[in-house]
């Protein structure tokens, strides 16, 4: 079984501020790797799809980039919406997915 | 746009089977094109996969779950429904139901709010 690892497992950051979002595939899922965001009491939503496609009406402030094992979450500029977990998922095995444990980014 | 609405009890007994469904609208649970799946979510923790079902009726199911889960369609009645037995308290969860398309993004796209579970006796 593929285990994801997320790094770190929170960040606190300010509006305007970059945040950089890690997930680690224990083998290769080539660019089989999707990220969600979860607000608190809300379902997840998704963001990024095979590794770098935004879904429909994600702001382009969201970039996902990597191959193989290790992959990237960026936003560029946190608006106050943002502050959010994150998962990752891989779906190497696919409709069998995974998710990473995930990562919160609060606000700082 | 398809909405997903999660229904059924919100406390099991140890040793029972909890039992949800999910009523889609918006869209049909036949289309070729969907897949619908189970998630679920221990209080303060992250995300756990079930089992997803095709509109064929073909099924697939986390190993770690797979012998205490069915997950079935309802077409009669629009809806697919989750069932896992031998419940502890392990499965307290908040579980939701989610859609999916055979073609990108392959991900679950859609979700209902998601419905507690509380397993205790």
């Amino acid at each position: 079984e593929i285990v994801l690892t997320q790094s770190p497992a929170a960040l606190s950051l300010s509006p305007g501020e970059r945040a950089t979002l890690f997930c680690r595939a224990s083998q290769s899922v080539s660019t089989y790797l999707t990220w969600y965001q979860q607000k608190p009491g809300q379902a997840p939503r998704l963001l990024i799809y095979d590794a770098s496609n935004r879904a429909t009406g994600i702001p382009a402030r969201f970039s996902g980039s990597g191959s193989g094992t290790d992959f990237t979450l960026t936003i560029s500029s946190l608006e106050p919406e943002d502050f959010a977990v994150y998962y990752c998922q891989q779906r190497t095995n696919w409709p069998r997915v995974t998710f990473g444990p995930g990562t919160k980014v609060d606000i700082k | 746009q398809l909405q997903l609405q999660e229904s059924g009890p919100g406390l099991v007994r140890p040793s029972e089977t909890l039992s949800l469904t999910c009523s889609v609208s918006g869209g049909s649970i036949t289309t070729t094109t969907y897949y619908w799946g189970w998630i679920r979510q221990p209080p303060g923790k992250g995300l756990e996969w079930i089992g997803t079902i095709f509109y064929t009726g073909t099924t697939y199911y986390n190993p770690s779950l797979k012998s205490r889960v069915t997950i079935s369609l309802d077409t009669s009645k629009n809806q697919f429904s989750l069932k896992l037995t031998s419940v502890t308290a392990a499965d307290t969860a908040v579980y939701y139901c989610a859609s999916g398309r055979e073609s990108p993004p392959y991900a679950f796209d859609y979700w209902g709010r998601g419905t507690l579970v509380t397993v205790s006796s």
